[in-house]
């Protein structure tokens, strides 16, 4: 119940395409489900979260979809570029807690 | 945000030693977190540290394996003791400020 499903484990996109990630979770205590992206040799980067009282978020090129009553959220990234090549994490949050539960990653490479 | 600095980045430590990490915060939080992220793999939490009080440790991990000191409100340590080649991973420290986690750039070990 405490696990966070990320998928697919890796993704290969042309550049100026739509990268999609999907997340789904059980848990229907966690309130706060952000993205981070991991550049080799770095530590994660938070690039955009919701809240399950929002069904969409945009920022940038970056998207969040939420749908509460499924348990699913996803990311789409859009007009993918080089530069976007990294690990995406979701993660989920249990309410006042800041304990994160992340899923497994997805390597996703954007091909110029 | 947060500025979050780890020493060492990177060390190459031999089997049954121990190496201490620190993490340097440039402002007061309450709460610090130490992750570990094996080799491709996702994000773990190993405990979470409130200064003036004991680590909070995660299934999994005890407090012999990994000590960890919260002397003040921008400074923490998280010890790897009696490490195995298994311990090789990286261990990210992280804050809260808001309802975000924000991770330093994390602490490299190979353990041989």
């Amino acid at each position: 119940q405490q696990q966070v499903k990320q998928s697919p484990q890796s993704l290969i996109v042309q550049k100026g395409g739509i990268s999609i990630i999907n997340c789904a979770y059980e848990n229907t205590a966690f309130d706060y489900f952000p993205w981070y992206q991991q550049f080799p040799g770095k530590g994660p980067a938070l690039l955009i979260a919701i809240r399950p009282d929002v069904s969409e978020k945009k920022e940038g090129r970056f998207t969040i979809s939420f749908n509460k009553s499924a348990k699913q959220f996803s990311l789409h990234i859009m007009d993918s570029q080089p530069g976007d090549s990294a690990t995406y994490f979701c993660a989920a949050s249990l309410g006042g807690t800041y304990k994160y539960i992340f899923g497994t990653g997805t390597r996703l490479k954007v091909l110029a | 945000s947060a500025v979050i600095s780890q020493k060492p980045s990177r060390d190459i430590c031999q089997r049954g030693t121990s190496l201490t990490i620190q993490c340097q915060v440039d402002s007061q939080v309450t709460m610090m977190f130490w992750y570990r992220q094996q080799p491709g793999q996702s994000l773990t939490l190993i405990a979470t540290a409130n200064q003036g009080s004991e680590a909070t440790y995660e299934s999994g991990f005890v407090i012999d394996k990994f000590p960890i000191s919260r002397p003040n409100l921008t400074f923490s340590t998280l010890t790897v003791s009696n490490m195995s080649p298994e311990d090789s991973s990286i261990y990210l420290c992280s804050v809260n400020v808001g309802n975000t986690i924000y991770f330093g750039e994390g602490s490299w070990l190979t353990v041989v």
